[in-house]
């Protein structure tokens, strides 16, 4: 697709269940980020790839959250034993570059709901 | 953490007026980006000012940038009642690839 696609859109769960959201970036984009953002709030930076890898984890919450990124394209964000505060949107981004040199295009989100 | 902090937090005007939002960072940066966010929706990029410009144009959006004082600012011209979202500036953390948001403005242009 032209654009970085996330699924689902929505995902409602009970708490304690397993999630997973998934993250296409655009083809060719090498970086892929994931972001939280709470409601009146700014996007708050989880965790960045450059191709496999994960350069940057420092802002996934705690060990129930993990991402993969295992052909450095489509990326999946994983939430275990999910609590009512994991409700937010959950926004991804890719670049060809980097965000310290170009731009982030982003998804439109997977709003998570815990219940 | 957020690494900028946008000012005001909210702004209403009416459409033909100037929208002016500032954006406040703690370290040393690269680059310093604004991007906007309709309601419920992804973050479209507006535009990226490097460390080293003082001030930079597109269309009617206008940025300037103060390194020394930490702080950017957005200008949107003869604003419309579709530049109604919220603004947020982004910057690196000056030695990492990852981009860390502001708190973000809500700008409201009634018609």
């Amino acid at each position: 697709g032209a654009g970085v696609s996330q699924t689902p859109s929505n995902k409602v769960t009970e708490k304690g269940k397993y999630v997973e959201l998934r993250c296409d970036p655009i083809s060719g984009h090498t970086a892929l980020y994931w972001y939280r953002q709470s409601l009146g709030q700014g996007p708050e930076f989880l965790i960045y790839f450059q191709g496999t890898g994960a350069a940057d984890d420092s802002g996934l919450p705690n060990d129930r959250f993990f991402a993969v990124r295992p052909e450095g394209s489509v990326s999946t964000l994983k939430i275990q034993r999910t609590e009512r505060g994991d409700s937010a949107m959950y926004l991804c981004a890719s670049s060809s570059t980097g965000g310290i040199f170009g731009e982030l295009f982003f998804g439109e989100g997977s709003r998570l709901t815990v219940l | 953490s957020q690494q900028g902090e946008e000012d005001p937090q909210a702004l209403s005007i009416q459409e033909g007026e100037n929208a002016t939002m500032n954006c406040s960072y703690k370290t040393s940066i690269n680059n310093l980006q604004w991007y906007r966010q309709n309601s419920g929706r992804g973050l479209v990029h507006l535009i990226l000012i490097r460390s080293n410009e003082r001030e930079k144009h597109s269309g009617r959006l206008r940025v300037t940038l103060d390194t020394s004082k930490k702080s950017s600012s957005l200008l949107i011209t003869a604003s419309r009642a579709a530049d109604t979202a919220s603004y947020f500036c982004a910057t690196d953390a000056g030695n990492t690839d990852k981009l860390i948001f502001g708190t973000g403005t809500r700008l409201q242009v009634f018609p």
